[in-house]
C-alpha cells in the first residue's frame, strides 16, 4: 500500500459525460501528479501540482481540468468524454516538487462506452 | 527533450534464471532522476528505486540489482534467481531537476514473464 489513495476504482460512463477522480496524497506529500495509462500512449504525464499551485502541464486535453484544494487531495475532471478517453489514470505523490520518488496511487480505471 | 527508451517490449524466462532489463535514457540536463517501477498485473505502480545523476554506484536490494553507467546513459535492472512473482511490466523513468521538467517521463516498458 503506497498511502495514496484514489476514488472510485471503476467508472463507466457514456460519450458525452463528465467525470471527477479523486486522488489524496500520502501523509506530508505536497506533490500531486496525474498520469494515464492507455495501450497506444503508455504512461503520460497529465499535470502536477504543488501546496496547491498548478506546477507543471503535460499533455492534457483542453477537455481535461484539475486542481488541488488546501487539504492538498486533488480532482481531475474530464469532460465531453469520447471513447479514446478510457485508460487507467494515476494519481501520484511525492514529498518535494523536484527529483523525490513518487508514490502511485492504484488507480481509477475509465471506460467511456 | 527527455526520453526513455526501453527497447525489450516482452522477455520470458524460467524460473531461477537472471533476467537483464535494459534502460537507455536521453535529457540534456546534468542534473536529473532514474527511476524503475514495476507494475504486477493487479495494476498497481510500486517504486522500486531512484538515483540521482551524480550517484553511479551500482545498488543491490536482495536479489535486484542495478546498474547506472553515465557514458552510456543507461540503467539497467538485473533479477538474480527470478521467481515467478517477478513476472510484471517492469518501467523505467527520468525526471529533470529544473522547474516544470519534475515530472516522471516514462518508457515504453517491458513485460517480464517468468516460467515455473
Amino acid at each position: 500500500d503506497s498511502g495514496v489513495t484514489q476514488t472510485p476504482k471503476h467508472l463507466i460512463t457514456a460519450t458525452g459525460q463528465r467525470v471527477t477522480l479523486r486522488c489524496s496524497p500520502r501523509s506530508g506529500d505536497l506533490s500531486v501528479y496525474w498520469y494515464q495509462q492507455s495501450l497506444d500512449q503508455g504512461l503520460q504525464f497529465l499535470i502536477q501540482y504543488y501546496n496547491g499551485e498548478e506546477r507543471a502541464k503535460g499533455n492534457i486535453l483542453e477537455r481535461f481540468s484539475a486542481q488541488q484544494f488546501p487539504d492538498l487531495h486533488s480532482e481531475l475532471n474530464l469532460s465531453s468524454l469520447e471513447l479514446g478517453d478510457s485508460a487507467l489514470y494515476f494519481c501520484a505523490s511525492s514529498v518535494g516538487p523536484t527529483g523525490a520518488e513518487q508514490f502511485f496511487g492504484p488507480g481509477t480505471r475509465l471506460t467511456v462506452l | 527533450a527527455q526520453k526513455v527508451t526501453q527497447a525489450q517490449t516482452e522477455i520470458s524466462v524460467v524460473e531461477k534464471e537472471d533476467v537483464t532489463l535494459d534502460c537507455v535514457y536521453e535529457t540534456r540536463d546534468t542534473t536529473y532522476y532514474l527511476f524503475w517501477y514495476k507494475q504486477p498485473p493487479s495494476g498497481e505502480l510500486v517504486f522500486l528505486i531512484r538515483r540521482n545523476s551524480f550517484d553511479e554506484q551500482n545498488e543491490i536490494s536482495g536479489r535486484y540489482s542495478w546498474n547506472f553507467q553515465k557514458s552510456t546513459s543507461s540503467f539497467n535492472f538485473t533479477i538474480t534467481a527470478s521467481q515467478v512473482v517477478d513476472s510484471a511490466v517492469y518501467f523505467c523513468a527520468l525526471s529533470e531537476a529544473n522547474f516544470g521538467n519534475e515530472k516522471l517521463t516514462f518508457g515504453t516498458g517491458t513485460r517480464l514473464t517468468i516460467i515455473p
